[in-house]
């Protein structure tokens, strides 16, 4: 069973915060991605990482940035919330480095910026 | 360039109807994967299957089944006797070179 966890699960923050998201994963995966979801639409990729010390910006463009110290942690930071990042973000791994494999889903962190 | 198409934004079903969601499709690539996810109120994605290019087997599992036509890069799913449990947004997705390639979803409501 895929064991991924993201914190908070719900965050509602004033203009102007600097906020970050966690997302850690106890299946040694190499491959951690960063996904933004408005309610029920399409996941948009915003960073992804290969493995440690590897991060990339994704298809849809992103005022977040990312980091990759361990493997299994794999933090979103937005240095000043506006409410255009209201959103949910899904936190996904997947086993090595080929994009073949299934991706293995947190359970998301809706935030709301007022 | 990776595309995946749902047509159907959301369908509506009575309890033990059966349905038909539909995924189509594009990529360039000949070996590639097909994934759906099911996304429940709560917000999770859970997977539910995956097929490569090379098998175009239909598969079924329990009340599941899939339906994948490389000829026309379809790649259908089909839920029998349908349960209020099911309903969810469902995603097609496509491997693609860094990541998936997840389609717009299809909302099924079933209700009692």
């Amino acid at each position: 069973e895929a064991d991924i966890y993201q914190t908070p699960r719900y965050l509602v923050i004033g203009t102007g915060k600097k906020i970050t998201l966690e997302c850690s994963q106890t299946m040694g995966h190499d491959k951690m991605y960063w996904y933004q979801q408005d309610p029920g639409m399409e996941l948009h990729l915003i960073h992804y990482s290969y493995g440690v010390n590897s991060t990339e910006k994704g298809d849809l463009s992103s005022e977040s940035t990312v980091s990759r110290i361990r493997t299994e942690h794999f933090p979103l930071t937005l240095e000043s919330a506006r409410p255009s990042h209201t959103s949910q973000y899904l936190c996904a791994s997947s086993l090595g480095a080929s994009s073949y494999n299934e991706q293995f889903f947190g359970p998301g962190t809706r935030l709301t910026v007022l | 360039a990776q595309k995946v198409t749902q047509a159907q934004t959301e369908i509506s079903v009575v309890e033990k109807e059966d349905v038909t969601l539909d995924c189509v499709y594009e990529t360039r690539d000949t070996t590639y994967y097909l994934f759906w996810y099911k996304q429940p109120p709560s917000g999770e994605l859970v997977f539910l299957i995956r097929r490569n290019s090379f098998d175009e087997q239909n598969e079924i599992s329990g009340r599941y089944s899939w339906n994948f036509q490389k000829s026309t890069s379809s790649f259908n799913f089909t839920i029998t006797a349908s349960q209020v449990v099911d309903s969810a947004v469902y995603f097609c997705a496509l491997t693609g070179r860094r990541a998936l390639t997840f389609g717009s979803g299809t909302r099924l409501q079933v209700q009692p």
